[in-house]
């Protein structure tokens, strides 16, 4: 099956830095991907729908200048967390679509823990 | 607009036992419906997905759900538990077509645990 892999697995970073996550579909291209956060106990929340060559669309509520998405190839879809504060430590889920084939169906990475200090 | 509920956060059942997690959906246009699993700290895994074809559908894992449209319902079932089915279970809509089609909206997602 497909397969959606994200880096890093886990990063603990200071507040006020940045943090980059890559989600990455690796054995098909992905022209949408979708952001998702997870906090402890609950359910997947979306954040944003990444687009291929276009600007991502964010869902209410999620502040676009502080979760940056950068969706640069066909393959490759970037999250960054802008000046992180500790009420962004969350796990962090992507997925992407098997457009074409099985457009029902998406796949999604392992998640990445972000802890903010 | 879309959205599910899961009736109980939190299931136990004995080894052995039939599994029974329950989902029903609020949607204004023809749903597909999903089954996720998620072991600790992963991604999730699909189960199985209702996409207008047979109403029962059979996935991985032994899991089957049922789609039941007068109920508004996609409950799973396993017949008999295994240690290894403890993890946590989430119930997903999407619109079956057009615009927005990919987008997933889950449940709060039930807690199996399996007692030996």
């Amino acid at each position: 099956g497909a397969v959606v892999s994200q880096h890093p697995s886990r990063v603990i970073c200071k507040s006020g830095t940045s943090v980059k996550i890559e989600c990455r579909s690796l054995d098909f291209q992905a022209t949408t991907m979708f952001w998702y956060r997870q906090f402890p106990k609950q359910s997947l929340m979306l954040m944003a729908t990444s687009n291929e060559g276009s600007k991502a669309t964010y869902e209410q509520g999620v502040e676009k200048d502080k979760f940056l998405i950068n969706h640069a190839s066909l393959t490759l879809s970037t999250l960054t967390v802008t000046s992180a504060h500790p009420e962004d430590s969350s796990f962090y889920i992507c997925s992407a679509p098997l457009a074409g084939v099985h457009t029902d169906t998406q796949y999604f990475g392992p998640g990445t823990r972000l802890t903010v200090l | 607009a879309q959205s599910v509920t899961q009736l109980g956060s939190h299931v136990s059942v004995s080894e052995g036992a039939l599994v029974l997690l329950r989902c029903n959906y609020s949607s204004s246009v023809p749903p597909y419906l999903f089954w996720y699993v998620q072991y600790p700290n992963q991604g999730l895994q699909l189960l199985l997905k209702y996409t207008s074809a047979a109403t029962l559908v059979k996935g991985i894992n032994g899991f089957e759900a049922e789609f039941k449209k007068s109920e508004t319902s996609f409950h799973l079932t396993k017949p008999s538990a295994h240690m290894s089915d403890a993890a946590e279970y989430f119930c997903a809509v999407s619109p079956q077509a057009g615009a927005g089609s990919y987008q997933l909206t889950f449940g709060k997602g039930t807690k199996l645990s399996v007692i030996p």
